[in-house]
């Protein structure tokens, strides 16, 4: 079964210390992975997805088939990047366009 | 460009009573979602459209759920009776399959929270 793991429901980090959000997945054969992003007030939003191998507000994600992770990762984290961030797939098993979420982690960022 | 749009925002009803959500997805966006958000937890798809037609419903509870998107534009929810469980944020969001892509950019609308008392 298509599954999206992750483990931390709170990350609470000082600005300007590097950020990591887990995200772990199971699934057979290979996947698209995506971080989506909600901040306070706003919609769901697409950050990044692995195909793109982009950075966009400063994060980063790469795809570890072998760890079968999708990690997050930001140097030096800003205030404004306090949200709730979501890891989904998506791939040929899901019908490509359906994503799978994971549970969320809400990342909050103190001054 | 004019995001997804839904209503009502917010809804409270009792359990067995019936509900209605809207969804105006982004003009052209052929594919529509329909997803459930309980709180603590991350979206569930619900509903998938392909224009007028359904994609995927396998995690619709069919005996009390219902969707339908005519004329391949708008779409509504309903829930019939409603139980306590239902309680969450039902989001609605539309994408367009770029060509030569499998999948385009899902785009969300701000939710409808529905409490069922």
């Amino acid at each position: 079964a298509q599954r999206v793991t992750q483990p931390e429901k709170l990350l609470s980090v000082f600005k300007g210390a590097p950020v990591e959000l887990k995200c772990n997945y199971s699934y057979s054969g290979s996947p698209e992975l995506f971080w989506y992003v909600q901040y306070s007030r706003q919609r769901l939003q697409l950050l990044l997805r692995h195909i793109s191998r982009e950075s966009i507000k400063g994060f980063t994600a790469d795809l570890n088939k072998g760890e079968t992770s999708f990690h997050l990762k930001k140097p030096f984290a800003q205030e404004e990047d306090s949200a709730m961030y979501y890891c989904a797939l998506s791939g040929a098993n899901t019908g490509f366009q359906k994503l799978v979420f994971g549970t969320g982690t809400r990342l909050l960022v103190s001054p | 460009e004019a995001g997804v749009a839904q209503s009502p925002r917010y809804k409270i009803i009792e359990k067995r009573q019936s509900v209605a959500f809207w969804c105006n997805p982004i003009s052209g966006h052929a594919t529509l979602y329909w997803y459930q958000q309980i709180l603590g937890q991350g979206p569930k798809l619900l509903i998938q459209f392909q224009n007028n037609g359904v994609v995927d419903d396998s995690q619709l509870p069919k005996d009390r759920f219902s969707a339908e998107r005519l004329k391949g534009v708008d779409s509504t929810l309903k829930i019939q009776p409603a139980k306590l469980e239902d309680s969450a944020v039902y989001l609605c969001a539309s994408s367009l399959v770029p060509r030569g892509r499998r999948q385009g950019t899902q785009y969300f609308g701000p939710g409808t929270r529905l409490t069922v008392l």
